[in-house]
């Protein structure tokens, strides 16, 4: 059984472009959300996606959307890309409630560098 | 969402137990308490979730006092593999899992 898988794992950009990040999730999920994180620091929520539509919102601009297909996969957009939106962008993927158990399951992550 | 305390760096040797605490003062009655390790580059991997008095599993306890509070990662004769960031995860009642900075563990031979 695959778990949550990530594409690609590395990518370079410069600042201004544009870059779209690609999860598949763990096998029986549906619920998938997408984490920031910095060098250092913990994991920052950016959003949530369930039945193709997002759910919650972390304290991320517009530049940040996302979406999720049929199958349940997900796509991370980042636009007009800054310095600081180097990061490791991971997905994590759980099946539908309850939400309070709070149990994910990560990918490797993305690793962006902005030039 | 819950805020979750805990401390920023460890150091253990092999073998020893390793005890890390989370303070999680404004939990909610719903929430459980999940933890979470993480190697460099690596997304995070869930090692334990409870919600009251005492879990085991393979690989680690967790202990939560009755208030729930705060919690207790206990982790049984660490050896180097063990090197990683622990987080503690408490919902809040927002539903979406919340990190902190985590707690760094350096085991030494």
């Amino acid at each position: 059984d695959a778990g949550v898988t990530q594409s690609p794992t590395h990518l370079i950009k410069t600042r201004g472009q544009q870059v779209t990040l690609r999860c598949s999730p763990k096998s029986g999920h549906d619920t998938v959300s997408w984490y920031q994180q910095a060098l250092g620091q913990g994991p920052q929520f950016i959003f949530q996606y369930y039945e193709e539509e997002e759910r919650q919102r972390g304290n991320f601009p517009d530049r940040f959307s996302g979406h999720q297909f049929p199958n349940y996969s997900s796509e991370l957009n980042v636009n007009a890309l800054l310095l600081g939106d180097s990061a490791l962008y991971l997905c994590a993927s759980r099946p539908t409630p309850p939400p309070n158990t709070g149990e994910l399951f990560f990918g490797e992550g993305s690793r962006l560098t902005v030039l | 969402l819950a805020k979750t305390t805990q401390p920023i760096s460890m150091d253990s040797y092999e073998g020893q137990e390793v005890n890390i605490t989370c303070s999680h003062n404004n939990i909610a009655t719903n929430d459980y308490i999940t933890w979470y390790q993480q190697f460099p580059s690596q997304g995070p991997r869930f090692i334990i979730q409870g919600y009251k008095t005492k879990v085991t599993n393979e690989v680690a306890s967790l202990f939560i006092p009755a208030d729930r509070k705060s919690s207790t990662l206990s982790l049984p004769r660490v050896s180097l593999s063990d090197t990683a960031v622990y987080y503690c995860l408490v919902p809040g009642g927002s539903y979406i899992p919340t990190f902190g900075r985590g707690t760094s563990l350096i085991v030494h031979p």
